[in-house]
């Protein structure tokens, strides 16, 4: 098992541009998350997602968007990215009835 | 507001030396609390998780313990290993079935040869 895989490990954006983060998990696990982690702070929540085709709003979600067309798969969408956006971005899975999440490597974004 | 504090900010300790990381949480309802490691450029990994009526749970050097009157839980590792320097997370779950959770800002520790 891979685990929870993140595309991709690093990328470097203008102010405005696009672009999709993708996780993907073979655990077959029913919730995925994003989060994301800033110097100084804990994780927090930006969306989460209880099966194929839901998805939520967490604790930060303003200028995110999500999807989750297929189970294995969970997208993290910024239509315009913002320097507040730099951060390092990690997905988790977890298994229905199970407590311990698994977080991908993370990715790690810059906003210029 | 529900909020996850964690002590000391960071530690330096010297190799084979023990320490004790702490945790205080003001979240209610209270479900669990987990410790994870986090290894530089890494995603955390699951250390232990206790329960309301659990009070300490050992992982091979690490042992947590929470008291759940008080709302702290601590991390011991005993005989530290250069490999035990990473950052530790203390994690709290509210009863929830989305699985939310509340995460502490972490402790970076630093083992020194």
């Amino acid at each position: 098992n891979a685990g929870v895989t993140q595309t991709p490990k690093f990328r470097v954006l203008k102010t405005g541009q696009s672009m999709t983060l993708l996780c993907a998990q073979d655990m077959n696990h029913e919730y995925m998350y994003w989060y994301r982690q800033d110097p100084g702070m804990g994780l927090r929540l930006i969306h989460y997602s209880v099966g194929e085709g839901t998805t939520a709003k967490g604790e930060v979600p303003d200028g995110y968007n999500v999807s989750r067309l297929k189970k294995q798969n969970f997208l993290l969408g910024l239509e315009s990215a913002a320097p507040s956006q730099t951060s390092v971005y990690f997905c988790a899975s977890r298994g229905q009835g199970k407590e311990t999440q698994y977080f991908g490597p993370g990715t790690r974004l810059l906003v210029l | 507001k529900n909020q996850v504090e964690q002590s000391p900010q960071s530690l330096i300790i010297l190799e084979g030396k023990n320490c004790t990381l702490q945790c205080n949480y003001t979240v209610s309802p209270f479900s669990n609390l987990r410790w994870y490691k986090q290894d530089t450029g890494r995603g955390p990994v699951s250390l232990t998780i206790m329960t309301f009526s659990e009070n300490t749970k050992s992982n091979g050097r690490y042992t947590a313990t929470l008291d759940a009157d008080t709302k702290q839980s601590s991390l011991h590792i005993t005989a530290s290993q250069l490999s035990d320097s990473a950052s530790y997370i203390c994690v709290v779950s509210g009863s929830s079935n989305t699985g939310k959770l509340i995460f502490g800002q972490g402790t970076t520790l630093q083992v020194k040869p």
